[in-house]
């Protein structure tokens, strides 16, 4: 069973950089998936942030270009978000998935549980 | 890209469909469906193809299925339990991004 948890700070203040990590287990992150990102503000509906697979090759959203780093550890089965000069705005849960197959796409399947970053001074 | 109504309900037992409309330029896409009870993550539960073929996740019911119809793609959950009260989510999906509708809020009466 693939299974995702989500790690990291949940109180980051206005300007500085959100990090979160990914720990994947069930499954080699190495194995032909993407691997994403996702947000969703208190109340409000579910965002993809980006992707990345096991060689590093990585997508994001348009929205979020200029601020987003996607990174992998295939040694730890782990993947990171960095998400810099962060607001009130991007106080939300963050999760993680598998996102979909390198080869031929597809939805995200296996979810973290997510972890609440609260952006606030 | 993808549009759901903001609220649906049907009574304990019932069944009931929701809809998840693709915009023109999208009209042959894959979706995916989730569920999202409260305090939870999403719960993936199946993808649905132009031609209503799907891929269910694992451990979904026989009560859960997708059909399509031209731009048009639906959830069918039948025999409600309290336990599907919840916000129902369609995905899409391309290479380099992926879109989610705005969520529909099941009420079980």
């Amino acid at each position: 069973q693939v299974q995702l948890q989500e790690s990291g700070p949940g109180l980051v203040k206005p300007s500085e950089t959100l990090s979160l990590k990914c720990s994947v287990s069930g499954y080699s992150i190495s194995s032909g998936y993407f691997w994403g990102w996702f947000r969703q503000p208190p109340g409000k509906g579910l965002e993809w942030l980006g992707n990345i697979d096991g060689s590093g090759s990585s997508y994001y959203s348009s929205s979020l270009k200029s601020r987003i780093s996607i990174s992998v550890d295939t040694s730890k089965n782990q993947f990171s978000l960095r998400l810099s000069s962060v607001t009130a705005t991007d106080t939300a849960i963050y999760y993680c998935a598998r996102d979909g197959l390198r080869a031929t796409g597809g939805p995200p399947d296996f979810w973290g549980r997510g972890t609440l970053v609260t952006v606030s001074s | 890209v993808l549009t759901q109504s903001p609220s649906a309900s049907a009574s304990l037992g019932a069944s009931v469909k929701l809809t998840c409309t693709l915009t023109r330029g999208h009209s042959t896409y894959s979706i995916a469906w989730y569920q999202q009870q409260p305090e939870k993550s999403p719960r993936y539960l199946m993808a649905l193809g132009y031609d209503g073929g799907q891929f269910k996740g694992e451990g979904i019911p026989d009560r859960f299925s997708g059909s399509s119809s031209g731009a048009e793609r639906y959830l069918t959950i039948s025999s409600l339990q309290s336990e599907d009260e919840a916000v129902y989510y369609c995905q899409t999906w391309d290479t380099g991004n992926r879109i989610f509708g705005g969520g529909t809020k099941l009420t079980v009466l």
